[in-house]
């Protein structure tokens, strides 16, 4: 099982909807959580935290369910500059390893 | 901007060549990483280095590629003896402390190998 799991869609949305993406993590021990935004031939960019009451900024809004493991992102009033790829990271307290762990993305393409 | 430095930006190598990337942390930070991406997938780790050691390569081939993160200047990823395969982004991040809860990472623009 990987350490970090999301859908890669590509989830294909008209501008203007609402799009949830999902991401789950294996490691119990994990202390932190964010989310990255990643536009074609561009660094990944962070593009907000995750905290255990929910976090929103703007139209975004975060996500965590330590019990169940999972964390998600909503995108509300979906915009043409939205579309990218949203990587969900998680920091795992251990020695001798990174302790960031990346998903592998979930893909959002928003049409006019 | 005392941002993550990567450079060259763009590098062409001939297969048999070897490559050199470079990367400058963030001011204040003592922890860099590598990651590798290929043409349409997702962002691979590769080696996280402190300041003259080696943290962890789970994922370097086990061939051909090196890293080194020396007490002075940059980091530097080489890769000896490319091959078309090798052609990716390859992106440095740096971070202080990450087993600090709430620090991440913050990534460079990346450098661009294509081997011909």
């Amino acid at each position: 099982r990987k350490e970090v799991e999301q859908d890669p869609g590509p989830f294909n949305v008209p501008e203007g909807a609402t799009v949830a993406f999902n991401c789950t993590y294996s490691n119990s021990a994990s202390q932190s959580f964010f989310w990255y935004r990643q536009d074609c031939r561009k660094e990944p960019k962070l593009l907000m935290s995750v905290y255990s009451s929910g976090n929103e900024d703007g139209r975004f809004t975060a996500q965590l369910n330590r019990a169940s493991q999972y964390i998600s992102l909503l995108i509300r009033d979906s915009k043409l500059s939205d579309s990218a790829t949203y990587l969900c990271v998680v920091n795992m307290r251990r020695t001798g390893r990174r302790a960031l762990t990346f998903g592998s993305g979930t893909r959002l393409q928003v049409q006019p | 901007n005392a941002g993550v430095m990567q450079n060259p930006r763009h590098l062409v190598r001939r297969r048999g060549q070897e490559a050199r990337l470079r990367c400058s942390p963030m001011k204040g930070h003592s922890h860099v990483y590598w990651y590798r991406q290929l043409p349409e997938e997702g962002l691979k780790f590769m080696v996280y280095l402190q300041k003259e050691n080696i943290i962890d390569e789970s994922g370097m081939p086990k061939e051909r590629f090196s890293a080194e993160f020396p007490k002075e200047g940059p980091s530097i990823l080489r890769i000896q003896q490319v091959v078309r395969g090798d052609s990716a982004a390859y992106f440095c991040a740096s971070s202080p402390a990450p087993e600090v809860s709430g620090n991440t990472i913050y990534f460079g623009e990346g450098s661009w190998l294509t081997v011909v």
